[in-house]
């Protein structure tokens, strides 16, 4: 079974500061797709970014941007010029590619940025 | 277009009851999957459902249950509930010709007292 894993429960950054969270996965499968998801305290739950297995180039989103690590089973969000609203808690996700209607979500991480 | 609703937001229960949440996708998603949401935990993945049918289903007692109406809106029974049923249930809808990304509710918050 495909698992997600985010091994830091917390992080905190400074604003304007750039911060970094871990993310691996395990799969058998070669095709398939990496995400990031955004959940602020009002609950409601966002995608920020995404990541398709098959393209070699890190996907980026304005302040958002991926390292995308095939081999080592790594996707980690990093996120530059940190702003208050980026304080939320932040899911990895994946789907596999062929059968893919299911998504498996790591536990999170918290992200506190400091004023 | 609207997003994904669920309803109701805020639910009180007690042990043994039985409860029955709602979600209602985005015009036109087929696919709904529910997922429940407790600290340190993550997200648990508890059944997707597409065109009316069950497509995947998590690790969880037959306690929890699901459907989905022709119109694609979807209910989530528990019965006999738990202590430990209490949680954030979240509903996610996706198209059916785009698997790319998967659209949250609000969420209800279930507290089983």
């Amino acid at each position: 079974a495909q698992t997600v894993t985010q091994s830091q429960p917390e992080m905190s950054v400074q604003e304007a500061e750039t911060v970094t969270l871990s993310c691996t996965y395990d799969t058998s499968e070669s095709d398939y797709y990496l995400f990031w998801y955004k959940q602020p305290p009002s609950r409601q739950m966002i995608l920020v970014i995404r990541q398709e297995a098959y393209k070699q180039q890190n996907a980026t989103e304005n302040r958002f941007s991926v390292n995308f690590q095939k081999a080592a089973k790594s996707f980690s969000l990093k996120i530059s010029d940190s702003q208050l609203g980026d304080a939320a808690m932040y899911f990895c996700a994946y789907r596999a590619g062929v059968t893919g209607n299911q998504f498996y979500f790591g536990t999170g991480t918290s992200l506190t940025v400091i004023p | 277009k609207a997003g994904v609703t669920q309803t109701p937001r805020y639910l009180i229960k007690t042990r043994g009851q039985q409860v029955t949440l709602s979600c209602s996708p985005i015009s036109g998603h087929r696919s709904v999957s529910w997922y429940q949401q407790t600290p340190g935990q993550g997200l648990q993945f508890l059944f997707e459902y597409f065109s009316e049918t069950q497509r995947n289903k998590g690790n969880f007692p037959g306690r929890f249950s699901g459907r989905q109406f022709s119109n694609s809106r979807s209910e989530m029974n528990v019965s006999t509930l738990e202590l430990g049923d209490s949680a954030l249930y979240l509903c996610a809808s996706m198209s059916g010709l785009d698997y790319n990304e998967q659209f949250f509710g609000p969420g209800t918050r279930l507290t089983v007292l």
